[in-house]
């Protein structure tokens, strides 16, 4: 079983669309993230969400909208896209919050703007 | 400013020798932790080694070593007796934060080549 699933692998789409990533975990852990990775491989933090709270928003545009339905999911949906958010974009969960706990990664969506 | 520095974009290593991938972070925290993942061809993370502040002993997992000299703020990878399937980008990490929360954030990478 995949411990941290994410869909779809891959996503193209034109700009101006909406389009939405969903993200599972199956490791009971508390908190969940959304980072993006872009075309040199640099990995930014967008956003934690800790019980479904979200605890860290790093200045993302607000077209840039995550949900956590519950503790196990935590969704991107993103508005008007535009071709600078073509990237891999990556969910990850931690058992907790504290500064020893290391990431579980998903797969990654690869988004294609055109 | 950045945080993490890795300033080796790409290694070539021979088969079988060790290599070290260094890493200089900045932090005015007491407390936090220090990672290394690994990103092959393939696309996923995977979580190599933990380092906390506070720690005295270098971390070990396997052939991964972490040296960390906290008071030059560096946390370089030494991977011991190469092989091919290491070859990937490799990404050193710090974890910050508080009771409100904690983020990892992550250096620029570096591509480590392992040649036959």
């Amino acid at each position: 079983d995949t411990a941290v699933s994410q869909t779809p692998k891959y996503l193209v789409t034109q700009m101006g669309n909406d389009k939405s990533i969903k993200c599972e975990q199956n490791l009971g852990h508390d908190t969940m993230y959304w980072y993006k990775q872009d075309s040199k491989k640099f990995l930014k933090i967008m956003f934690s969400y800790n019980n479904k709270e979200l605890i860290i928003n790093e200045t993302v545009p607000n077209r840039f909208s995550p949900k956590s339905p519950d503790k196990a999911h935590l969704n991107l949906h993103i508005n008007s896209l535009e071709l600078g958010d073509s990237a891999v974009y990556f969910c990850a969960s931690s058992q907790a919050s504290g500064q020893e706990e290391k990431l579980f990664f998903g797969s990654g969506t690869q988004l294609s703007v055109l | 400013a950045q945080k993490i520095t890795q300033t080796q974009p790409g290694m070539f290593v021979q088969e079988k020798e060790a290599v070290t991938l260094d890493c200089t972070y900045d932090t005015s925290d007491q407390s936090y932790g220090l990672f290394w993942y690994k990103q092959p061809s393939s696309g996923e993370m995977i979580f190599l080694i933990y380092q906390g502040s506070y720690d005295e002993q270098n971390a070990t997992e396997g052939r991964y070593s972490l040296n960390f000299q906290k008071a030059r703020k560096s946390a370089n990878l030494v991977i011991s007796a190469s092989q091919l399937g290491d070859s990937a980008m490799y990404f050193c990490a710090m974890r910050e934060g508080n009771t409100g929360g904690f983020k990892t954030i992550f250096g620029a990478g570096t591509r480590l080549f392992v040649k036959a």
